[in-house]
């Protein structure tokens, strides 16, 4: 079956530094992946959707400026949390579509962040 | 503004009952997932909806859909302490952008 990675699985920053997460599908291209933020004991939000090589598209209330989204290839998406700040603390989820059966999205493991 | 509430948010059984639980989406939509979350982990596709009627099933979970009432529901046969968890339901507002309920906690007692 189709796999997305991500990495870290888990990461701690100081507040005011700049992290990255990775997100790759290894076994497939990823036409569109979405990043989702998950707080403790709530659902999924969907903060952003790339497509590769085009600008992602951010849900209402995400700056942008915050979290910037790369997707530079299709087995690729980047998240970069910019100026972290306790409150940025989050399961951070990927997943990915592919062009085969479209409508089945691939989660990543998540990437567990803590902003101290 | 697609809007997705699944029901009971919390949800106590013993082994061997059998329960469901519902999702309802308040716009149409053709696409309707199920996962499954197990604590400090990512999401574990359970079932793909993707038209009205459809039923699917995988061991003691089935799931069906009804696109008219724009409901669908999970039901769970002869609990097993394996199955608890937290269940989401998902919906596909467009373009493959999902938007989820608030998830099931499911506690099976022995």
């Amino acid at each position: 079956g189709a796999v997305v990675s991500q990495h870290p699985s888990r990461v701690i920053c100081k507040s005011g530094t700049s992290v990255k997460i990775e997100c790759r599908s290894l076994d497939f291209q990823a036409t569109t992946m979405f990043w989702y933020r998950q707080f403790p004991k709530q659902s999924l939000m969907l903060m952003a959707t790339s497509n590769e090589g085009s600008k992602a598209t951010y849900e209402q209330g995400v700056e942008k400026d915050k979290f910037l989204i790369n997707h530079a290839s299709l087995t690729l998406s980047t998240l970069t949390v910019t100026s972290a700040h306790p409150e940025d603390s989050s399961f951070y989820i990927c997943s990915a579509t592919g062009t085969g059966n479209s409508y089945e999205q691939y989660f990543g493991p998540g990437t567990r962040l803590t902003v101290t | 503004e697609l809007k997705v509430e699944q029901n009971p948010l919390f949800l106590s059984m013993q082994e061997g009952k059998n329960y469901t639980i519902y999702c309802n989406y308040s716009t149409t939509s053709d696409r309707l997932y199920w996962y499954r979350q197990d604590p400090g982990k990512s999401l574990e596709s359970l079932f793909v909806l993707l038209s009205n009627g459809a039923v699917k099933q995988e061991g003691r979970l089935m799931a069906s859909l009804d696109t008219k009432a724009r409901l669908s529901t999970l039901h769970i046969t002869a609990a097993v302490h394996d199955l608890s968890a937290t269940y989401f339901c998902a919906v596909d507002e467009y373009g493959n952008k999902l938007v989820f309920g608030a998830g099931t906690i499911l506690r099976v007692k022995s």
